[in-house]
């Protein structure tokens, strides 16, 4: 079955940084385009990023700069590297895969950014 | 960036009554859009790609219907577990946007 459980959120202040990680079962993540897309409390669904499955990378505007995605092939895993965090991060994020729609999706991790 | 805005922003539908939503693109996507279901603290659910194909394991109540600038998801015969926020998604051009969402509460 296919899986994909997200974790490293958490709090943190603005202008730091948080590593966000997403382990996947079931398939192999450089097989697939794999995305992060967030979700700010009591709000609607926002893509943040994309990785192709030939490598290439793409960013929302609002994250352009400040966020990097990237996937450890041994482990299976995508990454998500968050700096110059601003309380407007604030969200729930959540890995999916798909280049077109997203019919797999983990649970989500939290994170606030706040002093 | 292409906009999707969906419409009505809720709707109150009275259990076994049917719900229309309505979801328009700023500019043609041809049938490239998903609708997503989403309950509280879950994760998105996939109901709908290209517009009008359900995905795995859908109910044939939700179906989907539309090309170009115009979309429309339409769920026969409400049961208590379709009250949810209903999301639509391009996924003709990078970046992928979604609607702001369109919540079906029970009348």
């Amino acid at each position: 079955d296919v899986q994909l459980v997200e974790s490293g959120g958490g709090l943190v202040q603005p202008g730091g940084s948080l590593r966000l990680s997403c382990v996947a079962s079931g398939f192999t993540v450089s097989s697939y385009y794999m995305n992060w897309v967030r979700q700010a409390p009591g709000k609607g669904l926002e893509w943040v990023s994309v990785i192709y499955s030939g490598g290439s990378l793409d960013y929302a505007d609002s994250v352009k700069g400040r966020f990097t995605i990237s996937r450890d092939n041994s482990k299976n895993t995508l990454y998500l590297q968050m700096n110059g965090l601003r309380p407007e991060d604030t969200a729930v994020y959540f890995c999916a895969r798909g280049k077109r729609e997203s019919e797999y999706w983990g649970q989500g991790t939290l994170v606030t950014v706040s002093s | 960036e292409i906009v999707m805005t969906q419409s009505p922003a809720t709707l109150s539908v009275s259990p076994g009554e049917r719900a229309t939503l309505s979801c328009r693109a700023s500019q043609s996507i041809s049938s490239n859009l998903a609708w997503y279901q989403q309950k509280s603290g879950q994760a998105p659910r996939l109901l709908i790609y290209g517009a009008s194909t359900r995905a795995t394991g859908i109910p044939a109540r939700f179906s989907g219907s539309g090309s170009g600038t115009e979309f429309t998801l339409t769920i026969s015969s409400l049961q208590s577990e379709d009250f949810a926020v209903y999301y639509c998604q391009q996924y003709n051009n990078w970046p992928r946007t979604f609607g702001q969402g369109t919540k079906v509460e029970i009348k």
